[in-house]
């Protein structure tokens, strides 16, 4: 079973910023905390990941608390391409996806 | 720098045929996974493989199923005597060097069984 929670759907203005948070109270201390993408029908696409430390990349900025039990993914000026369903996934080794937040934009 | 590779990306089949998936890693990697993912549902863990070896197949259903990395050639995927449970979309992804890297996915082969 996956080892996240997050919530199933949240809407976003286009050109706000998404703010997705993500649940992951019994994740330990190897595991890292992954962020995927799923836009209708495609392969996921690997957006971020991190151990304690925030991370930033061109897509997105990962924010995890200090004790490491929940984390935000925060896409900076969200359009309508990142409507998708964003996976939160804990892991050390082998990827389980959960269900995931359905992310729609608005126009 | 091409990502992974997938073909076919569509593959019809009739119930008791044969399905055979192929995947080509990222350049660079060594390391290869498969995930099925059924309408309305999420990704599920099938197999890992490396080269010539298969690492991990928990994930993988007793019957039917089997997969293989040679040495030379894409990865494959076997589905024998498929039903018609077995449509769904079959993700590959892998990674450079081991199970505890970031693992890339291709864009996947959609599999109908009639």
């Amino acid at each position: 079973d996956a080892k996240t929670t997050q919530p199933p759907s949240m809407d976003c203005a286009e050109g706000r910023a998404a703010n997705l948070p993500c649940n992951h109270s019994t994740i330990s201390g190897n595991e890292y905390v992954y962020w995927y993408r799923q836009i209708h029908s495609q392969g996921p696409q690997y957006i971020i990941h991190g151990l304690k430390n925030n991370e930033t990349n061109e897509m997105a900025s990962l924010i995890i608390t200090e004790d490491r039990k929940s984390s935000t993914l925060i896409l900076p000026h969200a359009t309508l391409r990142d409507t998708a369903v964003y996976y939160c996934i804990v892991r050390e080794d082998k990827i389980i996806f959960g269900k995931g937040t359905r992310l729609h934009i608005l126009p | 720098n091409a990502g992974v590779m997938q073909n076919p990306r569509h593959l019809v089949r009739r119930r008791g045929q044969e399905a055979r998936l192929r995947c080509s890693p990222m350049k660079g990697h060594s390391h290869v996974y498969w995930y099925r993912q059924l309408p309305e549902e999420g990704l599920k863990f099938m197999v890992y493989l490396q080269k010539e070896n298969i690492i991990d197949e928990s994930g993988m259903p007793k019957e039917r199923f089997s997969a293989e990395f040679p040495k030379e050639g894409p990865s494959i995927l076997r589905i024998q005597q498929v039903v018609r449970g077995d449509s769904a979309a079959y993700f590959c992804a892998s990674s450079p060097q081991n199970f505890q890297e970031t693992q890339y996915f291709g864009p996947g082969t959609r599999l109908l069984v009639l």
